[in-house]
């Protein structure tokens, strides 16, 4: 079956300090990916999406996110992590119907000073 | 522009009452989708409709009813609440599945 999975629940990060998070993919297919961000007491917001072509893909917010397929992963990441960036972090991918969004668990960042 | 509407924001219920949770969108979306979010487990999928009359289940429908009569609005029904349903509820719409606009959610308690 396909999913999707957050291997870190919650990561700590200096601010300043380079971010990596790591969603890895179970799909048959190159499936339609997504990283979503969520701030405290906040609805979800899309940071990027891949669908096909370049595997690197630039988002809002200054992230980015790697599309690997050798290793079933889409790795979101920062290069310089800010205060504000302290929220909760959802991979996604679509169903295959293509109707729906299907969540990974998350992973909690905190940013500390 | 209001985007995604969710009422109420808070509620509490006894178990076997019903309620219904209204969610409204200003953005002439098609797709539509109720889901929960709990401590450990993500957001998951309730129930989701791809246009006006239609509805699909998600991942984990049991309990839950929902209607969409008009474009605009997508209601989410618990017919008899279990302490089970206890969580926070987000409605989302898009014009596609892959940019989804959510509400600000809705935090139910069922005791």
């Amino acid at each position: 079956a396909q999913s999707v999975t957050q291997p870190d629940i919650h990561i700590t990060v200096s601010e300043g300090a380079s971010l990596e998070l790591r969603c890895n993919y179970s799909y048959g297919a190159t499936p339609y990916l997504f990283w979503y961000v969520q701030s405290p007491g906040q609805g979800l917001q899309l940071l990027l999406k891949y669908f096909s072509g370049d595997t690197l893909v630039q988002g809002i917010k200054g992230f980015e996110a790697e599309f690997k397929r050798s290793q079933s992963s889409f790795n979101l990441r920062k290069p310089s992590v800010h205060w504000s960036d302290a929220a909760e972090y959802f991979c996604a991918y679509d169903n295959q119907a293509g109707t729906a969004l299907i969540f990974g668990k998350g992973t909690t960042l905190s940013v500390s000073s | 522009n209001a985007g995604v509407t969710q009422t109420p924001k808070f509620r509490v219920l006894k178990t076997g009452q019903s309620m219904t949770l209204l969610c409204a969108q200003d953005m002439n979306h098609e797709y539509m989708y109720w889901y929960r979010q709990d401590p450990g487990m993500g957001l998951r999928l309730i129930h989701y409709s791809v246009g006006e009359g239609t509805t699909a289940k998600g991942e984990v429908p049991d309990g839950y009813n929902v209607s969409r009569l008009k474009k605009q609005n997508f209601l989410l029904g618990l017919e008899s609440a279990a302490p089970s349903q206890t969580s926070v509820y987000f409605c989302a719409s898009g014009a596609t599945t892959g940019e989804l606009f959510f509400g600000e959610g809705s935090r139910l308690t069922v005791l």
